[in-house]
C-alpha cells in the first residue's frame, strides 16, 4: 500500500460547482496534513493545512480530516477555471517534519 | 513572504559531471528539503536537513549528497550525473504549517 494515495484524475467539474478531492494515508501516526496546488510548469504552493479531526474552512476551500478512517479531503466551492491545477496531498511521517506527498489529482474546471 | 530561491531554472549537464544545485531561503527556517518530481512518480524526497551541518536521507538518496554549511543555504550534489537523474528538482523550506517551494530546476543530463 502506498503511503499517500489520491485519484490521479482528471477530475472535471463545471464552473461554479463543488470540486471534491480525496486523499488516504497509511501511517496512523501522521499528525499534519497539507494540501498544495500546482499549476502546470510551476512549483507547488500551500493552500491549507489541518491537524484536527473535522472541517477547516478558508474562503472557498474546506479541508476535512477523519483520522479514524485515515482520510483527508479538500472541497473547493464555486469552482473557477483558475482552479484548474494538480492538487497534492501531503502527510507527515512518524511525527516528524518530513512529509510524504501523494501523486496528485488533476482538476479541470470547465467554463 | 518566504522566499526560496533556486540558483538555476534550467541546466543541461553531461553524463559523469559533478552537478551542484543551490537553494537559499530568507526566513530563518531550520528545515530544508530537496525533492525531485517526475511524471507518474510525483514528488520524492531525496534529502532533508533540520539544522546546519545536519542531513538525513530521504526516500531516494542514491547518487546524491547534500551540504548545509549555513542555515539559509542547502545544496544538492550529484556526484556523477547520469541520464536517470534528468528531472525537475524542487527545494523547499519551512516549519510546522507547511513548506514553501522554490521555483525548481529542470535538469537534463545528456
Amino acid at each position: 500500500q502506498k503511503e499517500v494515495e489520491q485519484n490521479s484524475g482528471p477530475l472535471s467539474v463545471p464552473e461554479g460547482a463543488i470540486a471534491s478531492l480525496n486523499c488516504t494515508y497509511s501511517d496512523r501516526g501522521s499528525q499534519s496534513f497539507f494540501w498544495y496546488r500546482q499549476y502546470s510548469g510551476k512549483s507547488p504552493e500551500l493552500i491549507m493545512f489541518i491537524y484536527s479531526n473535522g472541517d477547516k474552512e478558508d474562503g472557498r476551500f474546506t479541508a476535512q480530516l477523519n483520522k479514524a478512517s485515515q482520510y483527508v479531503s479538500l472541497l473547493i466551492r464555486d469552482s473557477q477555471p483558475s482552479d484548474s491545477a494538480t492538487y497534492l496531498c501531503a502527510v507527515n511521517k512518524n511525527y516528524g517534519q518530513n512529509f510524504v506527498f501523494g501523486p496528485g489529482t488533476r482538476l479541470s474546471v470547465l467554463p | 513572504d518566504v522566499k526560496v530561491t533556486q540558483s538555476s531554472r534550467y541546466l543541461v549537464k553531461r553524463t559523469g559531471e559533478k552537478v551542484f544545485l543551490e537553494c537559499v531561503q530568507d526566513m530563518d527556517h531550520e528545515n530544508m528539503f530537496w525533492y525531485r518530481q517526475d511524471p507518474g512518480l510525483g514528488l520524492r524526497l531525496i534529502y532533508f536537513s533540520y539544522d546546519v551541518k545536519m542531513k538525513e536521507k530521504g526516500d531516494i538518496p542514491e547518487g546524491y549528497s547534500v551540504s548545509r554549511e549555513k542555515k539559509e543555504r542547502f545544496s544538492l550534489i550529484l556526484e556523477s550525473a547520469s541520464t536517470n537523474q534528468t528531472s525537475m528538482y524542487l527545494c523547499a523550506s519551512g516549519r510546522e504549517g507547511g513548506y514553501t517551494f522554490g521555483s525548481g530546476t529542470r535538469l537534463t543530463v545528456v
